[in-house]
Formats: C-alpha cells, structure tokens, sequence
C-alpha cells in the first residue's frame, strides 16, 4: 500500500524558512514524479511544485519560484519542500503527492496523496 | 496559464439523483484531465483521469467526458459517500491548474 507522511510544518513569521519533508513506504520512490500541492484554509487546490524521479527535472508555479525548492533524496526515499521568504499567503495545508506513471518522461496526474501538513505564515 | 472553471460552485440535490459537474478550459488540453473528490479535512482522492478513465476502485456510477475545452463528471444515483467537493484539473500544461471546486450538498 503507498503511504506518503508528512512532516514539518507549523507556525512561522513573515519573512521566515520552513523545510517540508515527505516520507513514504509502498512503492519504489525513486522511479515516480513527485508533487507539492497546497490548500489555503477553506480555498481551493493550488499545485506547487514537482521534481522527476532522478531530481533532474523541477517545476513550479510562478507564485513561488525564486522561494521554494523542491528536493528529493531517493536513498532516503524522502522528499522535501524549502520554504523561504514565506508570507502570508503561503498558510496552507501541504500535501506530498506521487505521479501514477512508473520512470515516466512527462508527468500525469495526481494518483496517491498524503494527508498534508500545515503551515502557518503570521506573526 | 491555463484557467479551469467549474460550474456550478455548488450543488444541491438528493439521493438518487443524476448530477452532472462542467469544467472548462481557457484552451485545449486535448484530454489530460483529471476529477478529485475531497472531504472536510481530507486529501483529495482521483476519481477520473485522462477525461474518462475511471480510477481503480471508483464506483461505475461515476463517469467523465469530454475533449478540448469542455468536460463533465456524471455521478448516476448520487449515494451518501458521494456528498463532497469535486475538482477537476490540467496536466496538459504547467503550471498544472485546478478548477476552483464544487460542493455537492444535501438538498
């Protein structure tokens, strides 16, 4: 069974650095796509970044480029999400999520998901 | 980038009923679409993928069309479990896009 946890997550002031972890059982980690995708309080899905299964490849969306990285490290079968320059409008609910295809080229849609962490951007 | 619209926001109806959610593309995403139902304080769970494939284990109630622009969930003989919000999203192009949600409640 694919089992994806988060971790990391919490309060944090405007301005500040959060690291996001996901770690995961079930599945061969290192040969899927891996997804953030995050939900404001009481709002709608917003996609965030994905990282290819070597690390090669990343994407993100604009909102965050420049602030976010998304990394992996598949010998620890983890991924990760750094978060810097947070504000505000980075309060969400941060949920890990894997790709349906095993070692594709061209990531799908959004197959397993974790049960997401909280972030709290406020002073 | 790509804007998905759902319609309506929300829905009400009964136990039994025949409901159908439309979502719409600002352009042509061929048909990489893909429908998620979540529930208060729960990770959302893929229904459909690739317009109208059905996810293993998703009740046959549920079915998905559509093609280009123009895309409908169809839930036949709504049952209990089926009360949630749904979404639909493009991975056609980045950034991948989620329409902005229906709730299906309780008429």
């Amino acid at each position: 069974e694919v089992q994806l946890v988060e971790s990391g997550g919490g309060l944090v002031q405007p301005g500040g650095s959060l690291r996001l972890s996901c770690s995961n059982s079930g599945f061969a980690f290192s040969s899927y796509w891996m997804n953030w995708v995050r939900q404001a309080p009481g709002k709608g899905l917003e996609w965030v970044a994905n990282i290819k299964h070597d690390g090669s490849e990343t994407h993100y969306v604009d909102s965050v480029k420049g602030r976010f990285t998304i990394s992996r490290d598949n010998a620890k079968n983890s991924l990760y999400l750094q978060m810097n320059g947070l504000r505000a409008e980075d309060t969400a609910v941060y949920f890990c999520v894997r790709d349906p295809l095993y070692f594709s080229g061209w990531p799908e849609y959004f197959q397993h998901w974790g049960q997401g962490t909280l972030v709290t951007v406020s002073s | 980038d790509i804007q998905m619209t759902q319609s309506p926001s929300t829905l009400s109806a009964s136990i039994g009923d025949r409901v159908t959610i439309t979502c719409r593309a600002s352009q042509s995403i061929s048909g990489w679409l893909a429908w998620y139902q979540q529930k208060p304080g729960k990770a959302p769970k893929v229904l459909i993928y690739k317009a109208s494939s059905l996810e293993s284990g998703v009740p046959s109630r549920l079915s998905g069309s559509g093609y280009g622009t123009e895309f409908t969930l169809t839930i036949n003989s709504l049952q209990p479990d089926d009360f949630a919000t749904y979404y639909c999203q493009q991975y056609s192009n980045y950034p991948r896009t989620f329409g902005q949600g229906t709730k299906v409640d309780v008429k």
